[in-house]
């Protein structure tokens, strides 16, 4: 079965400071791991996912199977990247979402 | 291009009742995506088209929600009849080709209260 977690419901840190939401997962077979972003008032959208290894908007995300952990970092937070963020992950036929982490970026 | 579109945005009912949505996908994007998003969690698969086939229902409440795409593009999700659960967002998304590992583009949301 597939399964996502992100442990943090709520994060909040100041403007400047790193950033690191957690996401952890579940599953027998090889993942494909995406984080997805919602800001205020507009649409779910794809942020980055892991097979391409890039950068957006300042944000990376390195898949630790070890850890089986999939965690989104940028190192200088800024007040637009306030938003809610879901790990997703890919298998079999479907998309499956973690619960969500809402990041506030405090001035 | 123009996005997903979805209606109504905002939908009040009463249990018992029923409710349909409609959604009109990115234009040439073969594969659409209903998803069940509750207060608090994240979205949940509810069915999967590939042009007009159903890919993955193993998630839709089948005895009270049904959905169809046909020709392959808009969709209808309706729920017949409606219990106070069924309050949510209900999201629809396409993307080009089906595998879950393609970018998902997804609509607007239409906001379901169920009194």
């Amino acid at each position: 079965a597939q399964r996502v977690t992100q442990p943090e419901k709520l994060l909040s840190v100041f403007k400047g400071a790193p950033v690191e939401l957690k996401c952890n997962y579940s599953y027998s077979g090889s993942p494909e791991l995406f984080w997805y972003v919602q800001y205020s008032r507009q649409r779910l959208q794809l942020l980055l996912r892991h097979i391409s290894r890039e950068s957006i908007k300042g944000f990376t995300a390195d898949l630790n199977k070890g850890e089986t952990s999939f965690h989104l970092k940028k190192p200088f937070a800024q007040e637009e990247d306030s938003a809610m963020y879901y790990c997703a992950l890919a298998g079999a036929q479907k998309l499956v979402f973690g619960q969500g982490t809402r990041l506030t970026i405090n001035p | 291009e123009a996005g997903v579109a979805q209606s109504p945005r905002y939908k009040i009912i009463e249990k018992r009742q029923s409710v349909a949505f409609w959604c009109n996908p990115i234009s040439g994007h073969a594969t659409l995506y209903w998803y069940q998003q509750i207060l608090g969690q994240g979205p949940k698969l509810l069915i999967q088209f590939q042009n007009n086939g159903v890919v993955d229902d193993s998630q839709l409440p089948k005895d009270r929600f049904s959905a169809e795409r046909l020709k392959g593009v808009d969709s209808t999700l309706k729920i017949q009849p409606a219990k106070l659960e069924d309050s949510a967002v209900y999201l629809c998304a396409s993307s080009q080709t089906g595998g879950s590992y393609n970018e998902q583009f997804f609509g607007p949301g239409t906001r379901l209260t169920v009194l």
